[in-house]
């Protein structure tokens, strides 16, 4: 069965520093992955996805991830964070038919300090 | 394009109620699934719907069901309400064709008294 580890409960940093945000993922098949953004009280916003190809995807809100297969990682990245970015952040993989079904890590909460 | 629409958006049941909560999809997307969020085990996948047939299902018990509707709208329901079942419930859609990414809705909070 896939899994996916979010090793970072919480993550502090601060307004401007650069942010990476880590996930580690275990699927016997070739793996979809995804990036969540989830604000007090709301649903979840997609952040960027991979399916296939190049190993380094572009998101929204100037996020990035590269996809590590020989480490199953899935990392994400911003070069510079701002007030708004704190939320709470998951990773996830797709399976199942129709690769429908989102197995989700326990999520990283970011904080971020003036 | 409007977003996947959930309602009622805050629910309070007592226990071994039942409760009906609703989904309506981004147009033109055939493929409705549910998630249950809770602090202590986090986003757990419920079912999915794809063309009015249930195609993928998670671990959970029967007491908790759903359905999808000609016009793609989904309803899941739980029967006997415990207390554990206070949860964000969480619908997505997507295509349901292919690799698809899903959008979410912005949930149903579940109080169970």
């Amino acid at each position: 069965a896939q899994s996916v580890t979010q090793p970072d409960i919480h993550i502090t940093v601060s307004e401007g520093a650069s942010l990476e945000l880590r996930c580690n993922y275990s699927y016997g098949a070739t793996p979809y992955l995804f990036w969540y953004v989830q604000s007090p009280g709301q649903g979840l916003q997609l952040l960027l996805k991979y399916f296939s190809g190049d190993t380094l995807v572009q998101g929204i809100k100037g996020f990035e991830a590269e996809f590590k297969r020989s480490q199953s990682s899935f990392n994400l990245r911003k070069p510079s964070v701002h007030w708004s970015d704190a939320a709470e952040y998951f990773c996830a993989v797709g399976a199942g038919s129709g690769y429908s079904t989102l197995t989700f890590g326990k999520g990283t909460m970011l904080l971020v300090s003036p | 394009k409007a977003g996947v629409t959930q309602t009622p958006r805050y629910l309070i049941k007592t226990r071994g109620q039942q409760v009906t909560l609703s989904c309506s999809p981004i147009s033109g997307h055939r493929s409705v699934s549910w998630y249950q969020q809770t602090p202590g085990q986090g986003l757990q996948f419920l079912f999915e719907y794809f063309s009015e047939t249930q195609r993928n299902k998670g671990n959970f018990p029967g007491r908790f069901s759903g359905r999808q509707f000609s016009n793609s709208r989904s309803e899941m329901n739980v029967s006997t309400l415990e207390l554990g079942d206070s949860a964000l419930y969480l619908c997505a859609s997507s295509s349901g064709q292919g690799v698809h990414e899903q959008f979410f809705g912005p949930g149903t909070r579940l109080t169970v008294l």
